[in-house]
């Protein structure tokens, strides 16, 4: 399964809304998709499991949705610390994890 | 406090070996199943390696044609890999990564900060 990431960069100022897209080459169980947001110097932080649950410490403003093929990330107000690249990722059969290309969310 | 610390990594020759660690805490390390990924600068994370809880089972990207093997130590709780023959373009970060899988849900909960490894001459 191939995920796909759109926009490839997103230029955004504080309190704006983020919305990144992750589409998948076929269908893909929805327990099975997490986001992940990667800042500069650090290990990946996960987001969101199960294509819409918030990870522990996650703030409300950032929500998952979707299903099938199409699976979407919000952040609802951006803010500056939420500079980052941000990852879909699909826990499969083979290989067992996959991921987007990354969408980077910059911060004017 | 779930804590994963990549070491090892450094300047390697072409056709060298490297083994990295990752020392892990705050955890029942040997209930879990774990993952070594890599990430060249400006490209997206790839997986690399899977190892289950008991070390019992591997799985490794066929891309790398066993020139990589990962392992375990539940008692000292930590993670390898071994990297035999590296070429220029296995130059990237590498981490360690924590698996977890319920009834429900499979994803990778907890990551590593990462450690460089850099194959050039």
């Amino acid at each position: 399964i191939v995920l796909t990431q759109s926009p490839g960069t997103l230029s955004l100022s504080p309190g704006e809304r983020a919305t990144l897209s992750c589409r998948a080459s076929q269908t893909v169980n929805g327990n099975y998709l997490a986001w992940y947001g990667h800042k500069p110097g650090q290990g990946p932080r996960l987001l969101i499991y199960g294509a819409s649950t918030r990870a522990t410490g996650i703030p409300d403003r950032i929500s998952g949705s979707g299903s099938g093929t199409d699976f979407t990330l919000t952040i609802s107000r951006v803010e500056p610390e939420d500079l980052a690249v941000y990852y879909c990722h699909q826990y499969g059969s083979s290989p067992p994890v996959t991921f987007g290309q990354g969408t980077r969310l910059e911060i004017q | 406090e779930v804590r994963l610390v990549e070491s090892g990594g450094g300047v390697v020759q072409p056709g060298g070996s490297l083994t990295l660690s990752c020392a892990a805490s705050g955890f029942k390390f040997d209930h879990y199943a774990m993952h070594w990924f890599r990430q060249v600068p400006g490209r997206s994370l790839e997986w690399v390696s899977l190892i289950t809880g008991d070390g019992g089972t591997t799985y490794n990207e066929d891309s790398l044609k066993g020139r990589f093997t990962i392992s375990r130590d539940n008692s000292e709780k930590s993670l390898f890999l071994q990297m035999n023959t590296l070429r220029t373009e296995d130059t990237a970060f590498y981490f360690c990564a924590k698996d977890y899988c319920s009834t429900t849900n499979c994803y990778i909960d907890y990551w590593g900060q990462g450690t460089l490894v850099t194959v050039s001459s």
